[in-house]
């Protein structure tokens, strides 16, 4: 089914470990999105690429680094991860940046850092 | 970026209309009002979006009225699988938009 994939879906670290969350889509979107969403709250924007070879700061762009490999696939990673970075983490891509482009989501990956 | 307020959390039954009233009382003149729904364990999922007036697809009614300082989003005779959190953005272009909290909707039976 076409859309976004994100691996893995759940994922337990220690502090101190490094991980890289893996999003790829299949849309041909050009613009891709990294965010976080705590218990109760609503989602904040982490890092997006507007295009492949490009990548700019969210709101919340500090302990994570992100890399657009491609076209179809954008991946968020933490070099060392902390407690504070337990969260849902969802990719999601945009055909365009016009008003008119909704959003697609992937289904997240659940991170606990202990 | 336009800010929303929406209410935290509505209780409905089963066939009953909801209306959940969103406030943005800065919106700019060419800015747009989407709404998304999420269930739990997904990510939100695209469901109307509006500039003015009225628009309706086969999930749910936007109302938007002439001052656009607020739009309500209507679902008709809600069932259990419409419980889910519901968000309010205003879309300007560009690659920022805000996700607020949203509005938590219990349908009970």
């Amino acid at each position: 089914n076409a859309g976004v994939t994100q691996t893995p879906k759940f994922q337990v670290l220690k502090t101190g470990q490094s991980m890289t969350l893996q999003c790829a889509q299949d849309m041909n979107h050009n613009s891709m999105y990294w965010y976080r969403q705590d218990p109760g709250m609503g989602l904040r924007l982490i890092y997006y690429s507007a295009s492949e070879g490009t990548t700019d700061k969210g709101e919340v762009p500090n302990g994570y680094n992100v890399s657009r490999l491609n076209k179809r696939e954008f991946s968020l990673r933490l070099e060392s991860a902390a407690p504070s970075q337990t969260s849902v983490y969802f990719c999601a891509s945009r055909e365009g940046v016009n008003r008119d482009y909704g959003y697609t989501f992937g289904s997240g990956t659940r991170l606990t850092v202990v | 970026l336009a800010k929303t307020t929406q209410p935290i959390s509505m209780d409905s039954y089963e066939g009953q209309e909801v209306n959940i009233t969103c406030s943005h009382n800065n919106i700019a003149t060419n800015d747009y009002i989407t709404w998304y729904q999420q269930f739990p364990s997904q990510g939100p999922r695209f469901i109307i979006q509006g500039y003015k007036t009225k628009v309706t697809n086969e999930v749910a009614s936007l109302f938007i009225p002439a001052d656009r300082k607020s739009s309500t989003l209507s679902l008709p005779r809600v069932s259990l699988s419409d419980t889910a959190v519901y968000y309010c953005l205003v879309v300007t272009g560009g690659f920022k938009t805000i996700f607020g909290a949203g509005t938590r909707l219990f349908v009970k039976a």
